[in-house]
């Protein structure tokens, strides 16, 4: 079946602009993520819903990052006011329901590059 | 003591050769333990999952859990070429829905 997907894929913007970045996780995964990875650095957690609601936001880098999900499906993910330290790839990623037996195993779409000037 | 730790490498083998990839942990609670897969500039693909101590084998691929030694490996048997990657350890630190900490990565080369 089709896969999360992101977008978009790239994206350039300049520094004070405002970004968002959308995704669409697997069909029937409930839980969603959100992760940037850095040039050559690990992944960094960002936001993780289940359903519509947000447990754990601890990862936002500041109050400039905020996301939403609605309906149980897609995510978008919203930067503000975007400074050059924002450019990253963005990650976005899905689960399986807790039921499956195998909630934990992620799945990731191919993620949007985000370039600040 | 960082969450996850990976040697980053690179490692490099020759082709046909058996690579061993390690990862240690420092959470003793932690459940679940994943493998990913990270080509460059792609994003990570999961190619295995262990929950339980032992060895779980999928093709050329066996994850190894020693929870006691909070250890966890990844054995790529009969290396490839196309096996050149970045490999990501990631672990979850209980059960049902939560995030999954992740390594830094272990760049495997593999040599024809």
């Amino acid at each position: 079946g089709a896969g999360v997907s992101q977008s978009p894929s790239n994206k350039v913007t300049e520094k004070g602009k405002d970004v968002e970045l959308r995704c669409d996780p697997i069909s029937g995964h409930t839980a969603l993520y959100w992760y940037r990875q850095s040039l050559g650095q690990g992944l960094e957690f960002l936001i993780y819903f289940q359903g519509n609601s947000a447990p754990d936001k601890s990862g936002l880098p500041s109050d400039r990052f905020s996301a939403e999900r609605t309906g149980g499906s897609v995510s978008t993910l919203t930067i503000q006011r975007t400074q050059q330290e924002d450019s990253a790839v963005y990650l976005c990623a899905s689960s399986f329901p807790l039921t499956s037996g195998r909630p934990n195993e992620q799945y990731f779409g191919p993620g949007t590059r985000l370039t600040v000037t | 003591q960082k969450e996850v730790e990976q040697n980053s490498g690179p490692l490099s083998v020759p082709e046909g050769a058996i690579a061993s990839l390690n990862c240690t942990y420092s959470d003793r609670g932690s459940q679940s333990f994943f493998w990913y897969r990270q080509y460059s500039g792609k994003s990570p693909e999961l190619i295995m999952s262990i929950y339980s101590n032992g060895d779980k084998e999928d093709g050329r691929f066996t994850a190894q859990l020693n929870k006691a030694s909070q250890y966890v490996s990844l054995l790529i048997r009969d290396s490839q070429p196309s096996d050149s990657a970045t490999y990501l350890c990631a672990v979850n630190k209980r059960s049902g829905y939560s995030t999954l900490t992740f390594g830094k990565g272990t760049m495997l080369l593999v040599s024809p």
